[in-house]
């Protein structure tokens, strides 16, 4: 499974749009780029899923560029209940396991 | 949606005792379900992968007669804390794949909260 970097954390407003890029440089053809979200003392819960260029839900974006050797996932206008742990994971779809590396908490003021 | 409960959601034991912690698929069938735990402040680690009706796949580290792991149905796995001691307390948490679920089908539990006094 390909390893991911993301950063440690970072701060944002409430009503900014913030942006988390993970780095995953040995990404293999066949594997997908998925986002988790885990607030404090419970399970993780799925964000977004990708495999290449953009890819949007109700709560995400998830940009790849052409490479696929990074991912940004896009939170737009964060509140305060975004406070949460994100995670980037890489690995082929419908894998046997997942994998999670450390994560980037993300803190929002007020 | 898919569904996973957790159960216990915290449970506090004494040290040399042993405490089951079950996960179950609430709407769906599960061959494969997976047992992480998580250190304040850390990452999810994966610990096994329960399959049902056959053995439990450990991950590299995670000693087997420890952490007992029981599948015995679709709906139902079992992890047993075995002689818990307070380096064992930590948040466990269990995960199960529903393919036609939404997103990439990982559903994970609510965790359970152990505390090894």
């Amino acid at each position: 499974l390909a390893k991911t970097t993301q950063p440690i954390s970072m701060d944002s407003y409430e009503g900014q749009e913030v942006n988390i890029t993970c780095s995953h440089n040995n990404i293999a053809t066949n594997d997908y780029i998925t986002w988790y979200q885990q607030f404090p003392s419970q399970g993780p819960r799925f964000i977004i899923q990708g495999y290449k260029t953009k890819v949007t839900n109700e709560v995400a974006s998830l940009f790849i560029p052409a490479d696929r050797k990074s991912s940004t996932l896009s939170l737009p206008r964060v509140s305060l209940s975004d406070t949460a742990v994100y995670y980037c994971l890489v690995g082929p779809f419908g894998g046997n396991k997942l994998v999670f590396g450390a994560g980037t908490i993300l803190r929002v003021k007020s | 949606g898919a569904v996973v409960s957790q159960h216990p959601s915290r449970v506090i034991c004494k040290s040399g005792t042993s405490v089951k912690i079950e996960c179950r698929s609430l709407d769906f069938q599960a061959t494969t379900m997976f047992w992480y735990r998580q250190f304040p402040k850390q990452s999810l680690m994966l610990m096994a992968t329960s399959n049902e009706g056959s053995k439990a796949t450990y991950e590299q580290g995670v000693e087997k007669d420890k952490f007992l792991i029981n599948h015995a149905s679709l709906t139902l796995s079992t992890l047993t804390v075995t002689s818990a001691h307070p380096e064992d307390s930590s948040f466990y948490i269990c995960s199960a794949r529903e393919p036609t679920g939404r997103g990439d089908g990982y559903t994970f539990g609510s965790g359970t909260r152990l505390t090894v006094v």
